[in-house]
């Protein structure tokens, strides 16, 4: 079993749509989770951490749900510049160790 | 400006010719890693460091060396590097401890023949 599975989409929006991806992970030992963009083979780069209470920034708001071993990350108001590979990541905690889900891509549409 | 940058950023070379592809953070990281970014795959942490002198495997080290002698450097060493490692590199670092936000560099295609 993976460690971290996610849909892979795609996803496909018009501007303004809410869109939300899941994420699960197999490890209840794992304790940091994180949500990663990524844009067309380049570098991901980090859009937020993600809190056991929950958080926000601006239009993301990630969730975690320790129970069922699933994070959320919800995207409110799409833009096209929204558009782009969005990737789960999970650290068990233990150090430099992590494991990243295949990615979920999103297409918004004018 | 904080970067982790990375050489060389494209790489064609033929099987069994050692290469070495080089990482440096200017962060004053503790923590660095390897990964390998295939199709379908995702990314998969080949080494990881969380310290000078301390480095370990990921999940897919075969065939691959690293090292850490300096705090901002991690290269990763390829000594007989094979088609199957043809794929996209990136390097990453974090301030580590609690701390694991990471930061990666640009990325290296390799393509091995």
């Amino acid at each position: 079993r993976k460690e971290v599975e996610q849909d892979p989409g795609p996803f496909n929006v018009p501007e303004g749509a809410t869109v939300a991806f899941n994420c699960t992970y197999s490890n209840s030992a794992s304790q940091s989770f994180f949500w990663y963009r990524q844009d067309c083979r380049k570098e991901p780069k980090l859009l937020m951490s993600v809190y056991s209470s929950g958080n926000e920034d601006g239009r993301f708001t990630a969730q975690l749900n320790r129970a069922s071993q699933y994070i959320s990350l919800l995207i409110r108001d799409s833009k096209l510049s929204d558009s782009a590979t969005y990737l789960c990541v999970v650290n068990r905690g233990t150090g430099n160790q992590f494991y990243f889900g295949t990615g979920t891509s999103l297409t918004v549409i004018p | 400006e904080a970067q982790v940058t990375q050489n060389p950023r494209y790489l064609i070379t033929v099987t069994g010719k050692k290469l070495t592809v080089t990482c440096s953070q200017n962060m004053n990281h503790e923590y660095m890693s390897w990964y390998r970014q295939d199709p379908g795959l995702g990314l998969r942490q080949i080494y990881y460091s969380m310290n000078v002198e301390v480095t370990d495997k990921g999940d897919v080290p075969e065939g691959y060396k690293v090292s850490r002698k300096e705090k901002r450097n991690f290269p990763l060493i390829l000594e007989s590097p094979s088609p199957n490692q043809t794929s996209l590199y990136f390097c990453a670092s974090s301030r580590g401890r609690t701390h694991y936000e990471q930061y990666f560099g640009p990325g290296t295609r390799l393509t091995v023949t």
